[in-house]
C-alpha cells in the first residue's frame, strides 16, 4: 500500500518569501511521486515528478522537489513566492503498472503581499 | 502535450435525474482511466478505475449501481450518476494515463461541478 502526508493544511508566506511544502510518503514498492497544483473549481496541473531518474527535480514555474529516501521526503519548494502561486497544492504517490494516483490531504498555499 | 477534455464544467440537475460526464483523451490513447470525487477543501478520493473494453474497478464503498462507469474507446470514458440526490454535490475529476509517456503520464481533466438541487 502507499500513502503520503502533507504536513500543514495551510501554509502563508509573504510575497518574494521562499516556499517550502511538505511532503512525506510511504511506499512498499519504488514510488513515482508528484506534485499537482490546483486552482479553485479546476482541475490538477502537474508542477513535477520523480520517477526514479534525478532526485532533484525541477518543474514549472521555478518550483522543486527533492527525492530523500532516507526521510521519505518528496518536499516542494520554491525561492520566491508569487501572488499567483497563491492555490492548493497535492502531493500524490503511485507504484508501477496502471494504478491510480494516491494523494495526500493538500496544502493551501496563502500569498500576503 | 497531453490534454483530457471534460464535460460538462459543471451541471445542475434535478434530484433523481440521471447526469453523464464525459472525459476524453484528445492526443493520446488512454488505456486506464481514473475517476475522483472532490468535496469542497477535500483532497481527490478514487472512485474507481477504467480500463478501455471492460468492467471498471470501484473502490470500496462507492456504488457502483449509481455510479456507471463505461470506456467504450481508447479515448472515451464516462461517468453516469443515476438518480441523483443532493449528497452526490460534488466535483468529479477524471484522469487519464498515458501508457506512451512511461510511468508518471497521468493527465487530469478540468473537472465537472455537479450540484443536484
Amino acid at each position: 500500500a502507499q500513502s503520503v502526508t502533507q504536513l500543514g493544511s495551510h501554509v502563508s508566506v509573504s510575497e518574494g518569501a521562499l516556499v517550502l511544502l511538505r511532503c512525506n510518503y510511504s511506499s512498499s514498492v519504488p514510488p513515482y511521486l508528484f506534485w499537482y497544483v490546483q486552482y479553485p473549481n479546476q482541475g490538477l496541473q502537474l508542477l513535477l515528478k520523480y520517477t526514479s531518474a534525478a532526485t532533484l527535480v525541477k518543474g514549472i514555474n521555478g518550483f522543486e522537489a527533492e527525492f530523500k529516501k532516507s526521510e521519505t521526503s518528496f518536499h516542494l519548494t520554491k525561492p520566491s513566492a508569487h501572488m499567483s502561486d497563491a492555490a492548493e497544492y497535492f502531493c500524490a504517490v503511485s507504484g508501477t503498472g496502471r494504478r491510480a494516483l494516491t494523494f495526500g490531504s493538500g496544502t493551501r498555499l496563502q500569498v500576503q503581499p | 502535450g497531453a490534454v483530457v477534455s471534460q464535460h460538462p464544467s459543471w451541471v445542475i440537475c434535478k434530484s433523481g435525474t440521471s447526469v453523464k460526464i464525459e472525459c476524453r483523451s484528445l492526443d493520446f490513447q488512454a488505456t486506464t482511466m481514473f475517476w475522483y470525487r472532490q468535496f469542497p477543501k477535500q483532497s481527490l478520493m478514487l472512485m474507481a478505475t477504467s480500463n478501455e473494453g471492460s468492467k471498471a474497478t470501484y473502490e470500496q464503498g462507492v456504488e457502483k449501481d449509481k455510479f456507471l462507469i463505461n470506456h467504450a474507446s481508447l479515448t472515451l470514458s464516462t461517468l453516469t450518476v443515476t438518480s441523483a440526490h443532493p449528497e452526490d454535490s460534488s466535483f468529479y475529476i477524471c484522469s487519464a494515463r498515458d501508457g506512451g509517456a512511461g510511468e508518471g503520464g497521468y493527465t487530469f481533466g478540468s473537472g465537472t461541478r455537479l450540484t443536484v438541487v
